[in-house]
């Protein structure tokens, strides 16, 4: 099955600063990468994904990179703001396909003001 | 628009008590996921199904048993619960098909077992 490992476990930037956050995966025939951020007492909320067929995706500050053939993707926060604290999670999956999604372990983001 | 909906919110059981969970998925939305989220960990799949049948099985304990009902709702079942078993439980759901399998999840469920 599916193994995600995320690194790293925790990440402390200044406010302003950029962050970023990675990931690699087992499964080959995963096509579905979505990054989570999770508050305190919340549930994981979906921030931005990129299937396999794209090599980059942006959306204002947040944007992620993915590289298949090594089998890893980034998080990158640009201008980080103390409200991006929070967990951080990145998954991987396969669509159209039942399997579970598996996450990554997670990173602690604090972003000090 | 319309979100996953967990009840309860927050649940306190005995050990060896019986719990259950429900799940209210978007509208429209045909599959529904079950999570396991420890005390700082990352959520762990437990369970899954579309159109009302079992799609998928995780790290579910056999002491747990679920199901989707005609409405698409789930019901997450756990019996003689362990102090082990406190956790939030997440229910996601998503849409099979042309789309994302985008999932959307829920507030949780905090299950205490004491």
């Amino acid at each position: 099955g599916e193994n995600v490992e995320q690194h790293p476990s925790t990440l402390s930037v200044q406010e302003g600063d950029s962050a970023v956050i990675k990931c690699t995966y087992s499964d080959s025939a995963s096509n579905y990468f979505p990054w989570y951020k999770q508050e305190l007492g919340k549930g994981p909320q979906l921030i931005i994904d990129i299937r396999s067929n794209v090599g980059e995706k942006k959306d204002q500050r947040i944007a992620v990179t993915l590289n298949k053939t090594a089998k890893h993707f980034s998080l990158h926060i640009t201008e980080t703001q103390p409200e991006d604290s929070a967990v951080y999670f990145c998954a991987a999956r396969v669509i159209y396909n039942n399997n579970d999604m598996r996450f990554g372990a997670g990173t602690r983001l604090t972003v000090k003001p | 628009a319309a979100g996953v909906i967990q009840s309860p919110r927050h649940l306190i059981k005995e050990k060896r008590e019986t719990a259950t969970l429900k799940c209210y998925p978007i509208p429209r939305h045909d599959t529904v996921y079950w999570y396991q989220q420890g005390p700082g960990q990352d959520p762990q799949f437990l369970i899954s199904f579309y159109e009302k049948m079992q799609s998928d099985k995780g790290s579910i304990p056999d002491r747990f048993s679920a199901q989707q009902f005609s409405d698409y709702h789930s019901e997450l079942n756990m019996s003689s619960l362990e102090l082990g078993d406190s956790a939030l439980y997440f229910c996601a759901s998503s849409l099979q098909g042309a789309g994302a399998n985008v999932l959307t999840f829920g507030a949780g469920s905090r299950l205490t077992v004491l």
